[in-house]
């Protein structure tokens, strides 16, 4: 079984421009969960989608990021535009319906410059 | 104040030696705690985790939450290099969400 695979592994854009991350959660897997890692800070939850439904989005830091999980498979995550402090590794994970386990992917880290 | 204190460390060890990793929290509400193993450049990957009070034991890790004294510990025993990353604590309230609150790590050397 794969696991949650994320798209890119990394990507470097400077101020202004929009970036667009993926995640393939694990087949099967209703929940989906971004999560974001800014340097030096502790891993912070973004946001929570239960199939293409926005579940619980308390952590998204402002209108500059869109999640977006069009019939319940992959999601995206767009910023839009980039500021300097979204530098960071963006985490996905996945999780079947009443499921404590969580499957991270590998992380997408992200550089604004 | 953040709502769950870890040691970022790092924490170096001679193989062999017994590892204590500790977190404090704030939230009483918090039900569940986990502890994620992350390596370089990968992903967190869930070790254990323990609902409510009490202890839990999986191979050379144990798992421990005080609930009264709002402290959770993970214990390695017989450490080897291959568990040399770096282990976060990780919390949530109910069972239905996977919405953690994260330490920020702990980074654990151990030497061979």
């Amino acid at each position: 079984e794969a696991g949650v695979t994320q798209f890119p592994s990394h990507s470097v854009i400077e101020k202004g421009q929009t970036v667009t991350l993926r995640c393939d959660p694990i087949s099967g897997h209703d929940n989906l969960y971004w999560y974001r890692r800014v340097m030096g800070k502790e891993i912070k939850f973004l946001l929570h989608f239960v199939k293409e439904s926005k579940q619980d989005e308390s952590g998204m830091p402002n209108n500059r990021f869109l999640a977006e999980r069009t019939g319940g498979t992959y999601s995206t995550l767009k910023v839009q535009p980039a500021e300097l402090e979204d530098s960071g590794v963006y985490f996905c994970a996945s999780a079947r319906v009443g499921s404590t386990e969580a499957f991270f992917g590998q992380g997408t880290r992200l550089t604004v410059v | 104040q953040k709502e769950v204190e870890q040691d970022p460390g790092p924490l170096s060890v001679p193989e062999g030696a017994i590892v204590s990793l500790n977190c404090t929290y704030s939230n009483s509400a918090f039900q569940y705690f986990m502890w994620y193993r992350q390596y370089s450049r990968k992903g967190p990957e869930l070790l254990m985790y323990t609902y409510s009070s009490g202890n839990k034991e999986d191979g050379r890790f144990t798992a421990q939450v005080d609930k009264s004294s709002k402290y959770i510990s993970l214990f390695i025993r017989d450490s080897q290099p291959s568990d040399s990353a770096t282990y976060l604590c990780a919390m949530k309230t109910g069972g239905a969400t996977n919405k953690l609150i994260f330490g920020t790590g702990t980074l654990l050397a151990v030497q061979p």
